[in-house]
Order: structure tokens, then sequence, then C-alpha cells
């Protein structure tokens, strides 16, 4: 597609429950990276794919969060017993490569929020 | 450490220049960047600049970096309605992928 797509746009789920979210990159990317947006901060690094191996995961707040990209394309964020805090946007970013940050495109995000 | 801040609000004239200014903390920043995010939208990435340049200028937009202080600035001449949004400021290591972000600062562009 011509931009990074994610859907849902939004997502309201119950405390507790399971949530996947999907990342459509830009075809041809091989970098694919997501970001948490909380309310009122700029957005903080969760994970980075370099194909469909995960290069990066040391932003992931805890065990309850993991992703998946099988086959070095569309990538899926999921989230295990959510918890209100875990309530934010989510942003998928993609890259012809994965050095710096010049050809990073970004997606409008998935708003999470858990009730 | 990683550190990038900003001040959170700012509210100008249309037709003034806005500046919109941001510190941070790791020496080690190769890029500098800045991003504009509207209500409901992703990140845009406006303008960047490398950590050995001074200045950048692109239309509108002025980039001012002193390094020896690690303060980075973004200057919008002629102020449109529709520059309203919040800006990111962002640094990158060398050699890396991960962006780091400030907390944002939000535009008002008054009519």
């Amino acid at each position: 597609g011509a931009g990074v797509s994610q859907t849902p746009s939004n997502k309201v789920t119950e405390k507790g429950k399971y949530v996947e979210l999907r990342c459509d990159p830009i075809s041809g990317h091989t970098a694919l990276y997501w970001y948490r947006q909380s309310l009122g901060q700029g957005p903080e690094f969760l994970i980075y794919f370099q194909g469909t191996g995960a290069a990066d995961d040391s932003g992931l707040p805890n065990d309850r969060f993991f992703a998946v990209r099988p086959e070095g394309s569309v990538s899926t964020l999921k989230i295990q017993r959510t918890e209100r805090g875990d309530s934010a946007v989510y942003l998928c970013a993609s890259s012809l490569t994965g050095q710096g940050a010049t050809g990073y495109t970004f997606g409008s995000g998935t708003r999470l929020t858990v009730v | 450490g990683e550190d990038v801040e900003q001040s959170l609000f700012l509210s100008v004239r249309e037709g003034d220049s806005s500046v919109i200014n941001c510190t941070y903390t790791d020496s080690s920043s190769t890029y500098l960047y800045w991003y504009k995010q509207e209500p409901g939208a992703g990140l845009q990435l406006l303008t960047y600049i490398f950590s050995n340049m001074d200045m950048k200028q692109d239309q509108r937009l002025t980039v001012l970096l002193n390094k020896k202080d690690k303060h980075l600035s973004l200057r919008i001449a002629d102020t449109q309605t529709g520059d309203s949004a919040i800006y990111f400021c962002a640094e990158i290591m060398d050699s890396s992928y991960k962006l780091i972000f400030g907390s944002g600062t939000r535009l008002l562009v008054r009519p």
C-alpha cells in the first residue's frame, strides 16, 4: 500500500482480555517498529523487526506483550491479560532498511482503551 | 542516559513566527528530528538535521542546533492555522534505529 496501515484504529477491551493489533507496512520495507504513546507523552520504542525476526525487543514492558512478523511483512502486537495501564496509542512504523530514521513512515496508530 | 525535553505549550498569532525548543542529554546523538502530529494522525517527519550541522532551512522551517548546549529549535515562519498540532523532537544514536522522543509541544495558532 501507499502508507503504513494499522487496524483497528480504535479498540476498547475489558481488563484481563487478550488483544491483537495489526500493522501492514509499506511494501518492500524490511524494517518494522512498534512504539507506544501514552497520553501527553512522546512515543516510546517497543520492538524492532528486521525481516521476520525481532532484532530488538528491549522496549516491551513485560511478558504480557509479544509481537510477531511471520512472513516479514504484516506484524501483530499481542497483549495478554490487559491492564488499564496498557491504554495508549500503539504506533507502527516501517522503513526500507534499519539504519537511521530519515525513512521511517508511521501509521495512524491504534488507540487501545482498557476499561 | 537518554532524555529529551520540550516545553508543553506554545500559542502564537497567525502570521507570526513560532519557535519550539528542545533539549537533549546524549551527546552521541547522530540525527535530530522534528515530527508533527495532528489529531488522529500518525507522526509526520517535518525535517531533520545531522549532528555536525548548525542550521538547516527548508521553506518556512528553520532548524538550529547548538551542540555545545544540546539545544535544538524549530522556527516556523508565517505560522498558519494549519500548523496547529503537537510537535515532537527526537534523537537517534549513531548506527541505531531507535528514536527517542520528547513529550511534545502543543502549538496553537490563533486567527
